[in-house]
This record gives C-alpha cells, sequence and structure tokens, in this order.
C-alpha cells in the first residue's frame, strides 16, 4: 500500500544551519507529493508541493524535488530560524485519489539561536 | 486563515460512552476531512466527504462514523468510546482535490481523552 517514511527525529540545529529532512515514498502509479508543517499549538499548514517528477516545490527558503528513480522527496533549506522550531509532515497522495493523503510520522526540528 | 473551527478543543469522556465532535467551516469548501493524530504514526484519516451527504471511509474508520447534512458542517461520532480513541483530532477542508488550488486547511484540533 502506500506509504511515506522520514528520518527519525528531533532535529536539533542552530541558527543559520542547513537543514535536510529526509522523506522516501511507496506508491502506484505517479503520486503528488507535500511538506506539511505544524507549529507548537496549532493544526498543520502546506509548506510546498510538487505533482510530477522532477518538480521542485518551494517557499518561505523551503525546497523539495520530486525524485522518482530514487522515490523521495527530502526538505532542504540553507540557513534555518528560530522560528523554523516546528514539525514537518512528509505526505503524498495517489493520482485518483479525492484529496486523501498518506502522512509520513512527522520530524521535530528545534533551531537554537 | 481558514475559518475552521473545531469544538470542542478539550474533552474528557469514560470508555463506552458516546462522542461527537464536530467542525465548522466558513469557507464553502466542498470536501472535508477527519485525521486523527498519534504519536509515532502521523496523522491518518478517519473519514472524509466530498459534498453532502457523501462520505467515504478512510484507512482508520473502525468504531467512527460521520454525518454531513449542511456544507458546513461535518461531525465525527464515537459510538461507544474505547482507551485507543484517545487522541489528537483535526478536521481539514479543501476546495479542491487535486490540481493547482490542491491544499488542505486545518483546524486546530481536538484533544480527546478516553478514560
Amino acid at each position: 500500500g502506500d506509504s511515506v517514511t522520514q528520518m527519525e527525529g528531533p532535529v536539533t540545529l542552530s541558527e543559520e544551519a542547513f537543514l535536510t529532512i529526509n522523506c522516501t515514498y511507496t506508491a502506484t502509479g505517479y503520486p503528488s507529493l507535500f511538506w506539511y508543517v505544524q507549529y507548537p499549538g496549532e493544526g498543520l499548514q502546506l509548506l510546498l508541493k510538487a505533482t510530477k517528477a522532477d518538480d521542485k516545490g518551494s517557499n518561505k527558503g523551503f525546497e523539495a524535488t520530486y525524485r522518482k528513480e530514487t522515490t523521495s522527496f527530502h526538505l532542504e533549506k540553507g540557513s534555518v530560524q528560530v522560528s523554523d522550531s516546528a514539525v514537518y509532515f512528509c505526505a503524498l497522495r495517489r493520482g485518483s485519489t479525492l484529496g486523501r493523503l498518506y502522512f509520513g510520522r512527522g520530524t521535530q526540528l528545534t533551531v537554537w539561536p | 486563515d481558514a475559518g475552521i473551527t473545531q469544538s470542542p478543543r478539550h474533552k474528557v469522556t469514560e470508555t463506552g460512552t458516546p462522542v461527537t465532535l464536530r467542525c465548522h467551516q466558513t469557507e464553502n469548501h466542498r470536501y472535508m476531512y477527519w485525521y486523527r493524530q498519534d504519536p509515532g504514526h502521523g496523522l491518518r484519516l478517519i473519514h472524509y466527504s466530498y459534498g453532502v451527504k457523501d462520505t467515504d471511509k478512510g484507512e482508520v474508520s473502525d468504531g467512527y462514523s460521520v454525518s454531513r447534512s449542511k456544507t458546513e458542517d461535518f461531525l465525527l461520532t464515537l459510538e461507544s468510546a474505547t482507551s485507543s480513541q484517545t487522541s489528537v483530532y483535526f478536521c481539514a477542508i479543501s476546495e479542491s482535490p487535486t490540481g493547482e488550488r490542491e491544499k488542505l486547511f486545518f483546524g486546530s484540533g481536538t484533544q480527546l481523552s478516553v478514560l
């Protein structure tokens, strides 16, 4: 079945460090891929998405490239800030489904000043 | 922010009692979803709706039922709550399930504890 595997957290970084959060997926066909972010005490928010192979999603300095050959969608940011501290979720939607997302377990990121 | 209100925000109940959680939206979006969030599992889809009176099961629907009698309201009912249903429940809405406008908007969640 469809599934998403994220790197285990928590991830702790100093401000201005480079961030990578790994995400790989298993799905039939050509899924759409997403990164959602959850700040403390809030619901999830869409961070970025990509709908086909080699697409790059980007937002707020974060980027992720849809790599079909490695079934991956790793999240990167060149210089993190304290305000980026949150839980990050990778998710996929198989092409034919009505907005039904399969989420990874989430990766807690803490950035220290 | 999308207009999504979940109620109650917190609830403590006893095993075997019925519980209803409400999701109310002011965005007039067609699609609505109930997810639960548990440590080590991320979010898992319980039920979803693609229109008034149109609902379908998600991956963890056992023990839950839903109803949608109006566009703006999506109710989740635990017929007889069990301790395994202790979780944080999130409602989400979407204008479009695919394409450029594909995006889920989430409510702030309901913390449910079943003792």
